[in-house]
């Protein structure tokens, strides 16, 4: 099967910019996450949808980040305006139902300077 | 939430040898995964591994969910297994994929 699909691979901009993310699941898979890595830690979860519907976005910081899930399939991140701190890779994944495997995509590396 | 805690945060080895790479977690699981980071920033998937023990190659996992451990064990290493390891988990009753803060593992020719 095809994985999760992200672009760009890339994107520079300088603060106060705006910019968009762009993530297509696994077909089939209800359930598509957004997750913000920083050099260094983890992945930490910004939004999960449920088909169409926003599940969790409690650590979405929703001042400046926006996302949808028109249809129930592809997804978009918005970040406007940008900061320094939101530096990092922007993975989405995907999964059948909640709490099955999860499939990560190739991620979107941002850098504001 | 669930606390996801990993040991060792750093290792280094010699190719051909072999490696043990824990995480522990704070709550009942019922998904419990091993991620490989490559030098690119991809997660690749090694194991969905909430209970029990699985193998493929070199690599395996085991998971002891009433104690609330995994191990994942790589054997004769090579270079291209260098990267970060991240497990991560979900519990009941909180869906989310909690990660852990990774082991990083180089290994040297």
């Amino acid at each position: 099967e095809a994985g999760v699909a992200q672009s760009p691979r890339y994107k520079i901009i300088e603060k106060r910019q705006s910019v968009a993310f762009w993530c297509n699941p696994i077909s089939g898979h209800a359930t598509l996450y957004w997750y913000q890595q920083i050099l260094g830690q983890g992945p930490k979860l910004l939004i999960q949808f449920q088909n169409n519907g926003v599940v969790d976005d409690s650590q979405l910081p929703k001042d400046r980040f926006s996302a949808e899930r028109l249809k129930g399939v592809d997804s978009t991140l918005k970040i406007q305006p940008a900061k320094l701190e939101d530096s990092a890779v922007y993975l989405c994944a995907s999964s059948l139902r909640e709490a099955y495997g999860y499939t990560f995509g190739s991620g979107t590396r941002l850098t504001v300077v | 939430g669930i606390q996801v805690e990993q040991s060792p945060p750093d290792l280094i080895l010699q190719e051909g040898a072999n490696s043990t790479l824990r995480c522990n977690f704070s709550d009942s699981v019922n998904n419990l995964q091993w991620f490989h980071q490559n030098p690119w920033g991809q997660l690749i998937n090694l194991f969905y591994i909430p209970s029990g023990t699985k193998q493929n190659g070199r690599l395996s996992a085991t998971t002891v969910a009433t104690e609330r451990y995994s191990l994942l064990y790589i054997s004769s290493s090579q270079t291209t297994d260098s990267g970060v390891y991240f497990c991560a988990a979900v519990n009941f009753g909180n869906e989310k994929l909690t990660f852990g803060t990774g082991t990083r593992l180089t290994i040297i020719p």
